[in-house]
């Protein structure tokens, strides 16, 4: 079945380093790649997406890639803060006979100060 | 009103009770969403409803039942749980954008099924 496979489970990072986050899909009809942020307690946060005709992204201090040939796509978050700490979430979403998004299994980044 | 909303926010129920999950938005969005999020896991996926139709039951239990009565209401009837459905119920709802399945969450249920 559909999968999505995200690494690293566990990212550690000092304040103003930067971090990265990947994740590889298996369904080629996948045509959207959103990531969520989710803070302990809290609902999953929209924080960026990118579309399948799209190659980067970028918001601010975040950045999505997509390599649609490699089936990857990253996370690059810059100059890091603590409040980045939470657990973040790739994902994949096709259209076929409905939408159907499939989560990475997440990526908890600490953020130290 | 820019968000969804899910209530109760917390439940607790016996393996016997009925109880119902209830999920609004007021968006204009045509597409909604019942995940499942147990601890330190993703979400997963239970059930899609487009334009007020079930579109995917993701071989989910029968003592789910989902319900959309109309295009900002969806509701999530429990019955028979068992302590293994003990987790974060979450609905999210997406607009009707054609291909792309832009998803907004509601603030959870946590239900406790003892």
């Amino acid at each position: 079945g559909e999968n999505v496979e995200q690494h690293p489970s566990t990212l550690s990072v000092q304040e103003g380093d930067s971090a990265v986050i990947k994740c590889t899909y298996s369904d080629s009809a996948s045509n959207y790649f959103p990531w969520y942020k989710q803070e302990l307690g809290k609902r999953p946060q929209l924080i960026i997406d990118i579309r399948s005709n799209v190659g980067e992204k970028k918001d601010q201090r975040i950045a999505v890639t997509l390599n649609k040939t490699a089936k990857h796509f990253s996370l690059h978050i810059t100059e890091t803060q603590p409040e980045d700490s939470a657990v973040y979430f790739c994902a994949a979403s096709t259209n076929t006979g409905g939408f159907k998004t499939i989560f990475g299994a997440g990526t908890r980044l600490f953020v130290k100060a | 009103d820019t968000e969804v909303t899910q209530t109760p926010k917390h439940l607790v129920m016996g393996m016997t009770n009925k109880k119902s999950l209830k999920c609004e938005q007021h968006m204009g969005h045509r597409a909604m969403y019942w995940y499942k999020q147990k601890a330190k896991k993703p979400p997963e996926l239970m059930f899609v409803y487009s334009y007020e139709k079930l579109s995917i039951n993701e071989s989910v239990p029968s003592r789910f039942s989902p319900e959309c009565p109309n295009s900002s209401l969806l509701n999530l009837h429990l019955h028979a749980l068992q302590p293994e459905d003990s987790a974060l119920y979450l609905c999210a709802s997406s607009p009707p954008s054609g291909s792309y399945n832009e998803q907004f969450f509601g603030p959870g249920t946590r239900l406790t099924v003892l």
